[in-house]
């Protein structure tokens, strides 16, 4: 059981915007611990997309960003792209894990 | 060039050992964390633990504790993951990835990942 707890799919036209919820709880987000965000292509090693919440590492479009508020963060993807198709996770440090926690992952289809 | 390059896939038979390795190159090792995270087939990521190459200083997710070992040896700029009495549900893709600052950062460079089949 994840302690981050992420929509197991979302869908969109390409062109469109979509978000990617991650819910968590006084344990990690709402503790103000910080969310990253992770794209896996099907078949590579997980990339970094978002970190500290809202970042971009260079070579990441704009077309991705990270928001925090409360307990919950989420991920949008404007702009949709059919390159965008993968699985999407977020990442956050649990103090009662006492270590890091990952969500359960988004699939991400174009349509 | 930042690069992590892990060791080559592995099959396994039930009991025995397991021990994979992660080289980092294109920056200084002992810099930043190294995490191992393991995916099992058709599944999402799992954090398993971290190591500072610097001091050794290692901490593990409680799903893991006790299961595995990490390791590293800076002089060789290696992190190492190991299992012993392997069962069939360790079978997974384990992946190396370094840490951006502390231990509770995100990771910006991955490994390739290594695929561990573990059947009889």
């Amino acid at each position: 059981q994840s302690v981050l707890t992420q929509p197991p799919s979302v869908s969109g036209a390409p062109g469109q915007r979509v978000t990617i919820s991650c819910t968590g709880s006084s344990s990690n987000i709402g503790a103000g611990y910080d969310v990253h965000w992770y794209q896996q292509l099907p078949g590579t090693a997980p990339k970094l997309l978002i970190y500290g919440n809202r970042n971009r590492p260079s070579g990441v479009p704009d077309r991705f960003s990270g928001s925090k508020s409360g307990t919950s963060a989420s991920l949008a993807i404007t702009g949709l792209q059919a390159e965008d198709e993968a699985d999407y996770y977020c990442q956050s440090y649990d103090i009662s894990l006492s270590g890091v926690g990952f969500g359960g992952g988004t699939k991400l289809t174009v349509l | 060039e930042v690069q992590l390059v892990q060791s080559g896939a592995e099959v396994k038979k039930p009991g025995e050992s397991l021990k994979i390795s992660c080289k980092g190159s294109g920056y200084s090792f002992t810099d930043h964390w190294i995490a191992w995270v393991r995916q099992m087939p058709g599944k999402g990521l799992e954090w398993m633990g971290i190591i500072h190459p610097r001091d050794s200083d290692t901490k593990y997710s409680p799903s893991f504790q006790g299961q595995v070992t990490i390791s590293a040896d800076k002089s060789m700029s290696t992190a190492y993951l190991q299992r012993s009495s392997l069962k069939a549900s360790d079978t997974a893709m384990y992946y190396c990835a370094r840490l951006v600052g502390t231990s509770t950062s995100g990771s910006d460079y991955w490994g390739q990942g290594t695929l561990v089949t573990v059947s009889s």
